[in-house]
C-alpha cells in the first residue's frame, strides 16, 4: 500500500512564476491537508479539502494561493506569482476519515523562489 | 499563536540515555499526537494519545497526557544514533479535522 506521494520533491521557480505542487493521498483516503514549513519552524496548517470539496482554508494566505482535490487526480497547491517568502517545504497529507484520524503525511516539495 | 509549544527547544544526550521532551497547549483538546522528522524529510507519525487517556506505550516511546496542565511529554528510552530528528506535538486545536504543529524539538543523540 503506498504512502502518499508528493511531486515534484524539489521545486524552483523564479518570482512571479506559478508553482503547482501534486498531492496523491493514500489508497483509499478522501480527506487531504496541506501544511507548510519554513525553514526551522513547526508546519502550519493551510487547508483541508475532501474528494472536490475544500472543508477548510483557514490557513491559506489570502491571494495567490488555491487548492483543489478533483473528483479524479491528485490534489493540487497552487501558487501564483511565486515570491521569495513562499520559499518552504509544502507537506500534503491525508487520511481515511476527517474525525480524529492519524493523518499520514508524504514527503513534502521544496519550493525554491529565486 | 502555536498551539503545541514543545520544551526544550533542543536536546542533545548520549547514546543510551533517556530523552524526554515536553509539549503545551492552550485550548481544549480531543487528542495529542507526536511526530518524527528526520532533517530534510518527511513527517513519521509516532504516537496518538486521546483526550481521556494518560499514558500510553509504544515501543521505546512512552507518551503522556496532564490534560488539567495542558501538557503531555515524550520519553525514548534507551537511546540511538537514528533517532536524532525533530519531533513535534501536534493537536486538534479548536477543529477536529486539521492539525496544529509546535515548532519542535531538534534531539541530537551523541556516540
Amino acid at each position: 500500500n503506498a504512502g502518499v506521494m508528493q511531486n515534484p520533491r524539489h521545486l524552483v521557480r523564479r518570482r512571479g512564476q506559478e508553482a503547482r505542487l501534486r498531492c496523491s493521498p493514500m489508497k483509499g483516503h478522501s480527506h487531504v491537508y496541506w501544511y507548510r514549513q519554513l525553514p526551522e519552524e513547526g508546519l502550519k496548517f493551510m487547508v483541508y479539502l475532501q474528494k472536490e470539496n475544500i472543508i477548510d482554508e483557514s490557513g491559506m494566505p489570502k491571494e495567490r494561493f488555491s487548492a483543489e482535490f478533483p473528483k479524479e487526480g491528485p490534489s493540487i497547491l497552487r501558487i501564483q506569482q511565486v515570491v521569495r517568502g513562499d520559499s518552504a517545504a509544502y507537506f500534503c497529507a491525508s487520511s481515511h476519515d476527517g474525525r480524529e484520524e492519524t493523518q499520514y503525511f508524504g514527503p513534502g516539495t521544496r519550493l525554491l523562489v529565486l | 499563536s502555536q498551539q503545541g509549544e514543545e520544551d526544550p527547544q533542543a536536546l542533545s544526550i548520549q547514546e543510551g540515555e533517556n530523552a524526554t521532551m515536553n509539549c503545551s497547549y492552550k485550548t481544549s483538546i480531543n487528542n495529542l499526537q507526536w511526530y518524527r522528522q528526520n532533517s530534510g524529510r518527511g513527517l513519521v507519525h509516532l504516537i496518538l494519545i486521546r483526550s481521556n487517556e494518560r499514558e500510553k506505550h509504544s515501543g521505546r516511546l512512552r507518551v503522556t497526557l496532564d490534560t488539567s496542565k495542558k501538557s503531555s511529554s515524550l520519553l525514548i528510552t534507551a537511546s540511538r544514533a537514528a533517532d536524532t530528528a525533530s519531533y513535534f506535538c501536534a493537536t486538534d486545536g479548536s477543529s477536529a479535522s486539521k492539525i496544529i504543529f509546535g515548532s519542535g524539538t531538534r534531539l541530537s543523540i551523541r556516540p
